[in-house]
C-alpha cells in the first residue's frame, strides 16, 4: 500500500526554528506537496519538491531526498500566524496525489 | 482575483435528506476535485473531472454523486447523508493531471453537519 508518515503534533517557541519531516512509501515518485492548513480552513500550497535538494522560499524551505524516500519543511524565524496543520503530499506514478495525515504545528510565545 | 468559490461554507442536513454542495471556480482550470476531509485526518479525495470526463475513486460510496455541467461549476450530491458523512468537503482545481508542477488550488470548503 500506500503510506506517508508525519508527526502528529510538534509544539515550538515564537521566533524559533521547526523542522517538520515526511517519509513516504509510494507507487512511483512523481514530486512532493508541502500545504499549510489554518483550523477550519482549505489547504494552502507552500512548496513543490520534484528534484533533490532545497528549495527556499522566505521563511519556508523544503527538502528532498528521493532516495530515501524522506521530505521535510523548515520554518524560520517562527510566528504565531504559522501555528497550522502541515500536510505533505505525494504523487505517485499515476499522479494520483496520496496525502499525509498533516502535522499539528502549535506556537507558543 | 482568480479563485475557487464554495457554497455554503456551513451546512446543516439531518439524516438522509439529500444536500448538494457547489464549487466554481475563475481560474479556467480543466480539472476539478471534491475531497472529503475529516478532523485530524488527510483529505481524502471522492472523484475528480478532467473537463467532462468523470473519474470516480474506486472507494467512493454511490451515495455521493457529482455534476459538472460546465468548466467553471461542479456540484456535490449526497442522496441520503448518514452520520459518518458530517465533514469538511473540499473543491480543488488543477490546470492539468497526468504532470509535474501541478498544484491544486483548494476553495475554502464546506462544513457539513448531519442531525
Amino acid at each position: 500500500g500506500q503510506n506517508i508518515d508525519q508527526p502528529t503534533e510538534m509544539t515550538a517557541t515564537e521566533g524559533a526554528i521547526v523542522q517538520i519531516n515526511c517519509t513516504y512509501q509510494t507507487s512511483g515518485f512523481n514530486g512532493l506537496f508541502w500545504y499549510q492548513q489554518h483550523a477550519g480552513e482549505a489547504p494552502t500550497f507552500l512548496s513543490y519538491n520534484v528534484l533533490d535538494g532545497l528549495e527556499e522560499k522566505g521563511r519556508f524551505s523544503s527538502f528532498l531526498s528521493r532516495s530515501k524516500g524522506y521530505s521535510y519543511l523548515l520554518l524560520k524565524e517562527l510566528q504565531m500566524k504559522d501555528s497550522a496543520s502541515y500536510l505533505c503530499a505525494v504523487y505517485d506514478s499515476n499522479y494520483q496525489l496520496i496525502w499525509g495525515a498533516g502535522t499539528k504545528l502549535i506556537i507558543k510565545p | 482575483d482568480a479563485m475557487v468559490i464554495q457554497n455554503p461554507r456551513y451546512q446543516v442536513t439531518q439524516f438522509g435528506k439529500p444536500v448538494t454542495l457547489s464549487c466554481s471556480q475563475t481560474l479556467n482550470h480543466n480539472v476539478m476535485y471534491w475531497y472529503q476531509q475529516k478532523s485530524s485526518q488527510a483529505p481524502k479525495l471522492l472523484f475528480h473531472y478532467y473537463d467532462k470526463d468523470f473519474n470516480n475513486e474506486a472507494d467512493t460510496p454511490d451515495n455521493f454523486q457529482s455534476r459538472r455541467p460546465n468548466t467553471s461549476f461542479c456540484f456535490l450530491d449526497i442522496r441520503s447523508p448518514g452520520l459518518g458523512d458530517a465533514a469538511m468537503y473540499l473543491c480543488a482545481t488543477s490546470r492539468e493531471t497526468g504532470s509535474p508542477y501541478n498544484e491544486q488550488f483548494f476553495g475554502p470548503g464546506t462544513r457539513l453537519t448531519v442531525l
